[in-house]
């Protein structure tokens, strides 16, 4: 088992740029979720999937469209990147009220 | 806003000492979970307490939980070079289908 993947690792974006940042889990969780973390700080949320065909804001939504593709791929896209967007993102997955796994990240800097 | 918060924000032990640390939440939970943050990496999940539960062991960790107070404490004892990283606790709020993370404690263990 692979876990819970996340492409690209590392991407570099001029301001106003797009791009879409892929998230797969091969553990057949119902819910899926994207974080994002900035330096010394904990992580926020920023969308959820509860199940296959749903999606929910997080606490901080604004500037961020997300896609839950399937059960297995839960994509986070940017259509104007920001260089307040600058973070590290983190996909995670889970069995509704258990722990839940996360991928290896995305360093993502918009200049 | 952050749900959880814990208390220190860094702390630097000698290996072999114990080490503790304490969240506290604001909401009523249906559980509260500790994770682990190596440098650079994703977190790692290490020990979930339900609100019906007040103690939960697992090898070196022991974790306690007050609902009454609002608070939970991570123990890690006998510490080692390898528990060097961040802790977060995050809370799972009743009926939020989702966690709440707070902004952690950078542990480090001096040899």
């Amino acid at each position: 088992n692979a876990g819970v993947t996340q492409t690209p690792k590392f991407q570099v974006l001029k301001t106003g740029q797009s791009m879409t940042l892929q998230c797969a889990q091969d553990m057949n969780h119902n819910s899926m979720y994207w974080y994002r973390q900035d330096p010394g700080m904990g992580l926020r949320l920023i969308y959820y999937s509860a199940s296959e065909g749903t999606t929910d804001k997080g606490e901080v939504p604004n500037g961020y469209n997300v896609s839950r593709l399937n059960k297995r791929e839960f994509s986070l896209r940017l259509e104007s990147a920001a260089p307040s967007q600058t973070s590290v993102y983190f996909c995670a997955s889970s069995v509704r009220d258990s722990e839940q796994y996360f991928g290896p990240g995305t360093r993502l800097t918009v200049t | 806003s952050q749900q959880g918060e814990e208390d220190p924000q860094a702390l630097s032990i000698q290996e072999g000492e114990n080490a503790t640390m304490n969240c506290s939440y604001k909401t009523s939970i249906n559980n509260l979970q500790w994770y682990r943050q190596n440098s650079g990496r994703g977190l790692v999940h290490l020990i979930l307490i339900r609100s019906n539960e007040r103690e939960k062991h697992s090898g070196r960790l022991r974790v306690t939980l007050d609902t009454s107070k609002k608070s939970s404490s991570l123990l890690i004892t006998a510490s080692r070079a390898a528990d060097t990283a961040s802790y977060f606790c995050a809370t799972d709020a009743r009926g939020a289908q989702k966690l709440v993370f707070g902004q952690g404690t950078r542990l480090t263990i001096n040899p």
